[in-house]
């Protein structure tokens, strides 16, 4: 089935670890994005890539990285986790063109605890 | 700056009876609207847009949002509702540019009591 997974599931990390979640697309979309999902806050974007090979930051990327080597992978690293980083992430990808409103698909989401 | 605003943090609703969630937003040019829909420790799924053209957009499962320019409103509505739509609904808007990087709503938890 097409979609998107992300690895792990859950995990919980001690403060000052490196963490690195994994996100993969069988769909051929362009783009692809990382978000962090916190109680009362929404969803707010981390980074996001329109191809591979190029990436951007989005309004919380601080402490995070990401790269883009190919079409279907976003992995994205915390080099050094802290407590506030814990957070419920998700990864997203979307096509491009066709006036770039075209809907993001959501990977089930990697519960993240940083103690 | 591109955003949305959902003023309701939960809307309870008997099963049967029409709902409302309610989502506004502020854009400069013209608005790239969505609705997602998130069940418990779930993903977000993609319900419906607003890109240009009818005014009512129509979903998935049965839902449907209403564009209101002049009121720059973007609810979500469904004529009957099911217990089943109970999960946490979200609003975004894109974020304008050549991307689609979507700029999101707080978030409602719509309640369906049987």
């Amino acid at each position: 089935i097409a979609g998107i997974t992300q690895a792990p599931t859950s995990q919980i990390l001690a403060a000052g670890r490196r963490m690195t979640l994994r996100c993969t697309q069988d769909m051929r979309h362009n783009a692809m994005y990382w978000y962090r999902q916190d109680l009362g806050l929404g969803l707010r974007l981390i980074h996001y890539s329109n191809t591979a090979g190029t990436t951007g930051k989005g309004e919380v990327p601080d402490g995070y990285s990401v790269s883009r080597a190919n079409t279907d992978d976003f992995p994205l690293t915390l080099a050094s986790a802290v407590p506030s980083q814990t957070s419920v992430y998700f990864c997203a990808s979307s096509a491009l063109g066709g006036g770039a409103g075209n809907e993001q698909f959501f990977g089930p989401g990697t519960r993240l605890t940083v103690l | 700056a591109q955003s949305v605003a959902q003023p309701e943090d939960q809307v309870n609703v008997a099963e049967g009876n029409p709902l409302t969630v309610k989502c506004t937003y502020s854009v400069s040019g013209n608005p790239y609207l969505f609705w997602y829909v998130q069940y418990p420790n779930r993903g977000l799924q993609f319900l419906l847009k607003y890109i240009t053209g009818d005014n009512l957009v129509k979903g998935s499962y049965g839902f449907e949002a209403e564009f209101n320019k002049s009121q720059t409103s973007f609810h979500l509505k469904k004529p009957s509702a099911l217990v089943s739509d109970s999960a946490l609904y979200f609003c975004a808007v894109r974020d304008g540019g050549a991307t689609n990087k979507l700029i999101f709503g707080t978030g409602t938890l719509l309640a369906v009591q049987p």
